[in-house]
Order: C-alpha cells, then sequence, then structure tokens
C-alpha cells in the first residue's frame, strides 16, 4: 500500500539535543512538507520542498533544519536552537501543481 | 496574508443531529479548498478538495460545500464513529509559497449515542 511513514512515533529529547525526525513516502509524490501542531493551534508550516536538493523554509523555520537527498525521503533535525520543540509533528505529500497533501501519522516530541 | 477561521471550536451532538460546521477564508486568489478530519495522536485524513464557488462534494455522511467567502461541512444523522477535529485549510494563488496550506484551529465534534 502506498502512503507516508514518520518514525519514530513518540520522541523524547534533552535540553541541548538535537534530534531528527523521519519521514519516507511510496506514493512518488515530489512535494514534501513538514508541519507543527500544538493545542489549539493550525497546522503551521516549518519546511517543505518541491523537488531532490531543494527545500524552501515555511512560517516557523527557525531551529529547524532539513535535507532532500532523496525523492522519498524528508526528514527534520530539531536543533537545539528551537526554543519550545514540544509539539506534534506531521509530514505531508503531494504531487508538484497539486495542491492536497496528504499526512503521515506524525510524530510526538517531547522535552525532558 | 491568507487567513481561515473555524467556527465553532467544538460542537457536542446526539446521534442522528445533523449539523454544519463553518470555514470562513480570506485569500489573495482561492486555488482550492480543503477539509481534513483527524482522530485524537494521528495525522489528517483526507476528506474533500473544492476549487470554485458552488462546488459541492459528498462522502458518507458528510457534505462540503464552498462560496466565495466560506464553506460549510455539513454532517447528516451522525454515528459516534463521527467524532474528530475537523481541519480546515485553504491554498491561494497569491504569494511565492506555490503549494503552501493555511489551515484553521480546527472544530472539535462529539457525537454522543
Amino acid at each position: 500500500d502506498g502512503g507516508i511513514t514518520q518514525s519514530p512515533k513518540y520522541l523524547f529529547r534533552k535540553e541541548g539535543q538535537n534530534v531528527t525526525l523521519s519521514c519516507e513516502q511510496n506514493l512518488n509524490h515530489d512535494a514534501m512538507y513538514w508541519y507543527r501542531q500544538d493545542p489549539g493551534q493550525g497546522l503551521r508550516l516549518i519546511y517543505y520542498s518541491q523537488i531532490v536538493n531543494d527545500f524552501q523554509k515555511g512560517d516557523i523555520a527557525e531551529g529547524y533544519s532539513v535535507s532532500r537527498e532523496k525523492k522519498e525521503s524528508f526528514p527534520l533535525t530539531v536543533t537545539s536552537a528551537q526554543k519550545n520543540p514540544t509539539a506534534f509533528y506531521l509530514c505531508a505529500s503531494s504531487l508538484v501543481g497539486r495542491d492536497t497533501q496528504y499526512f503521515g501519522p506524525g510524530t510526538r516530541l517531547t522535552v525532558l | 496574508e491568507d487567513q481561515v477561521t473555524q467556527s465553532p471550536e467544538a460542537l457536542r451532538l446526539q446521534e442522528g443531529e445533523s449539523s454544519s460546521l463553518n470555514c470562513s477564508y480570506t485569500v489573495s486568489g482561492l486555488r482550492g479548498l480543503f477539509w481534513y478530519r483527524q482522530d485524537p495522536g494521528k495525522g489528517p485524513e483526507f476528506l474533500f478538495t473544492l476549487y470554485s464557488a458552488g462546488e459541492e462534494k459528498e462522502k458518507e455522511r458528510l457534505k462540503a460545500t464552498l462560496t466565495k467567502k466560506e464553506s460549510f461541512l455539513h454532517i447528516t444523522a451522525p454515528k459516534p464513529e463521527d467524532s474528530a477535529t475537523y481541519l480546515c485549510a485553504v491554498s491561494s494563488a497569491g504569494g511565492t509559497s506555490y503549494g503552501k496550506l493555511t489551515f484553521g484551529q480546527g472544530t472539535i465534534l462529539t457525537v454522543h449515542p
């Protein structure tokens, strides 16, 4: 079955650590996205990529970094510069030219 | 700047009691309006895309409609399994963020048996 996988489901980070969230898709989509979801707020875009080896900052990119070395993969690193990283992180993908995005199951990151 | 406002924030219904959720939007040229369903602790599940005013789409007990300023998600004879958070999002023709979606904060629907 085609879909988007995210790992791990739960992640705990100590203060000052960098952590990397995985996102893989086998939908043959060109575009991939990372969102952050906080209680009572809408999803906010962190980074997006429309093609391999290219990506753009979203609305809240500070303290995050990404790479896009393969079409299927778009990992997100939450750096120690992100002051409030505790949140639910969602990865999505779409066909370029089609705005409908499909989401993965999410990773819940908690800072200890 | 694109804006999306959903109302109400929370809605409690009895099983079989039909109602509607509202999504008001402000965009510089609408490319599409999207409805998603999200269960607790899970990723959003795509429901509908609407592209132009007057368009309607249906799926089981759900029907989405679109005007130039808002969209409604009508739920007919809901069942407890329809309980979830319903998210609305828009994409616009303006700006440089091609394909970017702007989300509302969601409506939490609870259907009691």
